[in-house]
């Protein structure tokens, strides 16, 4: 079974700070790891994924996380945050082997941009 | 591209009623999931589909709820009879095999 904890539910930067927000995984198998996003009254848009290979990821929107195994996390940053970052980000989890390949999401983190 | 098309984007029924929710997935994924977002439980997958062939529907919550794919592009999620506890936004997301899902923008629903 497959378990994501985000640290945080809510968490507020100001403008031009550094953005952090913790997830940690549980899997029993290698695991593939992904960053949503979700504005308002909106779906939820990929950020950036882990799959194999190297284990900082790079995604859209000037955001990146590391995959650390040995500390089963996979915390997403941002070295300066924009008011336009306020939203939810969700971490979620993958099985990526088999027929249950289906997503385990957190609860989320909200984040706040503030001048 | 068109991404995931879900309608109606809002619903506002009485208890008791049918409701049904639609998605038209991205062209050429092969799978498709369901899932409901609320304050309370966060996001969960009700129910998803590989090949329009259900393959896990353990997360739908009663016998209230069925769900259909009858193509590759098209599926619908129902509620029947409706209670005020369904009241959620209703997520349908696609996926071309191992790629990651692309969602739609959701069913705001409201049960009265």
């Amino acid at each position: 079974a497959q378990s994501v904890t985000q640290l945080g539910s809510h968490v507020s930067v100001s403008e031009g700070a550094l953005v952090l927000l913790r997830c940690n995984y549980s899997s029993s198998v290698p695991p593939y790891l992904f960053w949503y996003v979700q504005y308002p009254n909106q779906g939820l848009q990929l950020l950036l994924k882990y799959t194999t290979g190297a284990t900082l990821v790079k995604g859209i929107n000037g955001f990146e996380a590391e995959f650390k195994k040995s500390e089963t996390s996979f915390h997403l940053t941002k070295p300066s945050a924009h008011m336009s970052d306020a939203a939810e980000y969700f971490c979620a989890v993958s099985d990526h082997g088999g027929t249950a390949s289906k997503l385990t999401f957190g609860t989320g983190t909200r984040l706040q941009v503030t001048l | 591209d068109a991404g995931v098309i879900q309608s109606p984007r809002h619903e506002v029924t009485e208890m008791g009623q049918e409701v049904t929710l639609r998605c038209k997935p991205i062209s050429g994924h092969d799978y498709l999931f369901w899932y409901r977002q609320t304050m309370m439980r966060g996001l969960e997958l009700l129910i998803y589909f590989n090949n329009n062939v259900p393959i896990d529907d353990s997360g739908m919550p009663e016998d209230r709820f069925s769900a259909k794919m009858p193509n590759a592009s098209f599926s619908t999620l129902k509620i029947q009879p409706s209670e005020p506890r369904d009241s959620a936004v209703y997520f349908c997301a696609s996926r071309a095999g191992n790629q990651p899902q692309h969602f739609g923008d959701g069913t705001r629903l409201s049960i009265l």
